[in-house]
């Protein structure tokens, strides 16, 4: 069975900066990209950035370009997200997805871990 | 930027058909493969179609999709529709002049 589960969700400042993984079993991590989603409260799904299986091709979102980075360690099937000089606008529900066989779809979603924001 | 829209809200009684589209903003919808999310109040989504018109293992075959080129959208079609099928749906594309993943604004289907 599949499994994405996200953590390092929290309370941070703006300005601040926070780090959430994904650890995926089920399936052969190295073989598939992954992506990051989120939701702010109330709102509707943001792609935030996308990473290759091998790590060789990256994209974000423009909103978060130049402030999060997106990695992943295949030895330890874990994906991350490191989000610098977080915003107010941050705040949201941070998913996981992996893609399916075709790359555009985000075929499986982890339960998501809380970003909040806030001074 | 490649945009897709969705209506805000439909409603349907149970065991009737509900269509929700997901119009594509410029270029050709079947560029890129559409994908359908369900997402239940509190919980995270879950694909409920890719690659425009395939079903997971586990979604019943009530859940259809379709591309309409003509109208450059696409289609989630619900049948006998459930109280259970009450929830948000997200269309879903890729946007290749920017490598950037598209989501629909989501729409709230109501079943009563």
């Amino acid at each position: 069975e599949v499994q994405l589960v996200e953590s390092g969700g929290g309370l941070v400042q703006p300005g601040g900066s926070l780090r959430l993984s994904c650890a995926a079993s089920g399936f052969t991590f190295s073989s598939y990209s992954m992506n990051w989603v989120r939701q702010a409260p109330g709102k509707g799904l943001e792609w935030v950035s996308y990473i290759s299986s091998s790590s060789s091709t990256i994209y974000y979102a423009d909103s978060v370009k130049g402030r999060f980075t997106i990695s992943r360690d295949n030895a330890k099937n874990s994906l991350y997200l490191q989000m610098n000089s977080l915003r107010d606008e941050d705040t949201a529900v941070y998913y996981c997805a992996r893609a399916g066989n075709s790359v555009v779809a985000l075929y499986y979603w982890g339960q998501g871990t809380l970003v909040t924001v806030s001074s | 930027n490649f945009m897709l829209t969705q209506p805000h809200s439909v409603s349907e009684s149970p065991g009737k058909t509900v269509t929700i589209s997901c119009t594509g903003s410029s270029g050709s919808i079947a560029s890129n493969y559409v994908q359908w999310y369900q997402q239940r109040p509190g919980s995270a989504p879950t694909t409920v179609i890719y690659e425009d018109n395939q079903r997971p293992s586990g979604v019943p075959d009530r859940f259809s999709g379709s591309i309409d080129s003509s109208s450059n959208s696409a289609s989630l079609t619900i049948s006998g529709l459930k109280t259970e099928d009450e929830a948000d749906y997200y269309c879903q594309s890729y946007d290749s002049s920017n490598s950037n993943w598209v989501f629909g604004g989501g729409t709230k289907l109501t079943v009563l």
